[in-house]
């Protein structure tokens, strides 16, 4: 099993809607998780932390459940420059390196 | 632009050359990650510095690979003997935390 799986998609969404997408992990003691967003072609760039408590951002909201090790991201009224692809990054104990998984693609559709 | 710099952007070379990429992190962080990154996947993890100490170093890094950061500033990463599977980004990542890296725009290396 892969430390961070993500469904690598593509997200076929129409402008305007609502997605979400989740990403699991295999560490029960990770302590830190993110979410980056990568064009295509550019470095990822940090998107959003997500905190125990959830955090909103905007249009976009992340959440963590620790009982089923997963965190998710939910982008509201989406735009067309939301098109991009979505890295899930966990920071597990006693590791110097963060986690990446392979990314979800979305794609916003006028 | 105090962002984090890499250069080459770009290499095009021959199988059997050597290669080498500069990467110039935000000047006050002391941690410095090299990724590599192929088409479809995440970035995977090569070696991390903190300062002038190589730290940690992943078992994708053949011997063939090597990297440095002699006065904790700026880091190399060299490939000798480049062969095709080396295609890729690789990416530069500083940062003052474990949980934090700030991306260079990456050097994209093809090799033919």
């Amino acid at each position: 099993r892969k430390e961070v799986e993500q469904d690598p998609g593509p997200f076929n969404v129409p402008e305007g809607a609502t997605v979400a997408f989740n990403c699991t992990y295999s560490n029960s003691a990770s302590q830190s998780f993110f979410w980056y967003r990568q064009d295509c072609r550019k470095e990822p760039k940090l998107l959003m932390s997500v905190y125990s408590s959830g955090n909103e951002d905007g249009r976009f909201t992340a959440q963590l459940n620790r009982a089923s090790q997963y965190i998710s991201l939910l982008i509201r009224d989406s735009k067309l420059s939301d098109s991009a692809t979505y890295l899930c990054v966990v920071n597990p104990p006693s590791n110097y390196q963060l986690i990446w998984g392979a990314g979800t693609k979305l794609i916003i559709k006028p | 632009d105090t962002g984090v710099s890499q250069d080459p952007r770009h290499k095009i070379t021959k199988r059997g050359q050597n290669v080498t990429f500069r990467c110039d992190p935000i000047s006050e962080h002391n941690r410095l990650y090299w990724y590599r990154q192929t088409l479809g996947q995440g970035p995977e993890f090569l070696t991390y510095f903190q300062n002038e100490a190589q730290l940690e170093k992943s078992r994708l890094l053949s011997d063939r690979f090597s990297a440095e950061r002699p006065k904790g500033s700026f880091s190399t990463l060299e490939i000798q003997r480049t062969e095709q599977g080396d295609s890729a980004m690789y990416l530069c990542a500083s940062g003052t935390r474990q949980d934090e890296a700030f991306f260079g725009q990456g050097t994209r290396l093809t090799v033919v």
